[in-house]
């Protein structure tokens, strides 16, 4: 069955504290992995789609890479705006393109 | 949320009552899907649709609940006679047929007294 990850739960970090959020995955033939951000009382923002392993993204203070097993999204000097939950989803080949999600990682970003 | 559009945002229903929820999708998207997440858990995928017809409802209850995206107007989610255990944020998400990339709206939260 396919499942994703995430881990921690929850992450605070100072302004300027460097960190990593990781989304581990066991996918039968990975289509897609996807990187969402969600700010409470609202739905899901797309940050990042990632195909292959080895494959990395960039945007900003963020940057997601991806091996066989996981995802990490690196976040750099971090500002207290980055606060929110990021959310973790894979694509299966032939499913549908339905999501399949981690519960998040909540972050919060103290100044 | 990149143009997609639900209504309304928040709605209040009675137990037994229905519960009637829309999406617009971006345009010139035609897939539309349907996750639920509920108080402390993850988004669940429920229903994906394509104009005027149902390609994967496996997620969705077969008690109750019921979707439909018409030629013309937006996405419907029903849910008929409500139950507490219905409370939750639903988001509608769209694709162009040619892109991975599931856009969202901001969501329909749902209040069953």
């Amino acid at each position: 069955e396919d499942q994703v990850t995430q881990s921690p739960e929850a992450l605070r970090l100072q302004e300027g504290e460097s960190s990593s959020l990781n989304c581990s995955y066991t996918v039968s033939g990975l289509r897609g992995l996807f990187w969402y951000r969600q700010d409470p009382g609202k739905g899901p923002e797309f940050l990042f789609t990632l195909y292959s392993a080895g494959e990395e993204k960039e945007k900003e203070r963020l940057k997601a890479t991806l091996t066989k097993k996981e995802s990490f999204l690196h976040i750099t000097a971090p500002k207290p705006e980055d606060s929110a939950t990021y959310l973790c989803a894979v694509v299966n080949a032939g499913n549908n393109r339905k999501l399949i999600w981690g519960l998040g990682t909540s972050l919060a970003v103290n100044p | 949320n990149a143009g997609v559009m639900q209504n309304p945002r928040h709605l209040v229903r009675r137990r037994g009552q229905e519960a009637r929820l829309r999406c617009s999708p971006m345009k010139g998207h035609s897939h539309v899907y349907w996750y639920r997440q509920l108080p402390e858990e993850g988004l669940k995928f429920m229903v994906y649709l394509q104009k005027e017809n149902i390609i994967d409802e496996s997620g969705m209850p077969k008690e109750r609940f019921s979707a439909e995206f018409p030629k013309e107007g937006p996405s419907i989610l029903r849910i008929q006679q409500v139950v507490r255990g219905d409370s939750a944020a639903y988001f509608c998400a769209t694709y162009r047929g040619e892109q991975e990339t599931q856009y969202f709206g901001p969501g329909t939260r749902l209040l069953v007294l």
